[in-house]
């Protein structure tokens, strides 16, 4: 099985824009979840989407925002970018509630 | 709430010797506990779980953790560490039914040859 696919890899983006990252989970895993990771912060949770429904959020500002597909596709959205946006955007997905979560490469954003 | 700690920044050991990371957490239930690995630039990859069952877990590349519930410890460790270990390491914890994942704040393992 292919394992979670994440684009882009990398991006740059300027404060004020806005950006949309896909994550592609494992074949038959229902759950998507996004981390966001920063040297100050860590892993912090942003949301998890479940058969196209977000069941879970993280304590996140409004101008992160996510949705999933009915292929189980997932994309997050992060609009009017700030500096301290820069972070590794990790994506999971998961089979279901037990299981344990596979992570992606992750998409490394970086807001000049 | 939940969360983990992971008192150590940094652990230092020889190639050949052994190698502990230590973790507690705190969560409402029974635990669900996890180690991931990160290498540079990459995402993380599992390693192992504990779910249920025996308190001595057996995951990848010869990795072991012991869940102790009285002291609320997952510490992760391996008997003969090599310089390929040499990685970021997080322990997390989640309880039944969420999928919300909180990491410890990681930490660096260096394997001195």
């Amino acid at each position: 099985k292919a394992g979670v696919t994440q684009t882009p890899r990398y991006l740059i983006k300027t404060r004020g824009q806005q950006v949309t990252l896909s994550c592609s989970p494992i074949s038959g895993h229902r759950s998507v979840s996004w981390y966001q990771q920063t040297p100050g912060q860590g892993l912090q949770f942003l949301f998890e989407y479940f058969s196209e429904t977000q069941r879970n959020k993280g304590n996140f500002p409004g101008r992160f925002s996510g949705r999933q597909f009915s292929n189980s596709r997932s994309e997050m959205n992060v609009s009017t970018l700030e500096l301290g946006d820069s972070a590794l955007y990790l994506c999971a997905s998961s089979e279901g509630k037990a299981g344990e979560l596979f992570f992606g490469e992750g998409s490394r954003l970086t807001v000049l | 709430a939940q969360s983990v700690a992971q008192p150590e920044d940094q652990v230092n050991v020889a190639e050949g010797n052994p190698l502990t990371v230590k973790c507690t957490y705190s969560v409402s239930g029974n635990p669900y506990l996890f180690w991931y690995v990160q290498y540079p630039n990459r995402g993380l990859q599992f390693l192992l779980k504990y779910i249920t069952g025996d308190n001595l877990v057996k995951g990848s590349y010869g990795f072991e953790a012991e869940f102790n519930k009285s002291q609320t410890s997952f510490h992760l460790k391996k008997p003969s560490a090599l310089v390929s270990d040499s990685a970021l390491y997080f322990c997390a914890v989640r309880s039944y039914g969420n999928n919300r994942l909180a990491f410890g704040k990681g930490n660096q393992v260096v394997v001195i040859p």
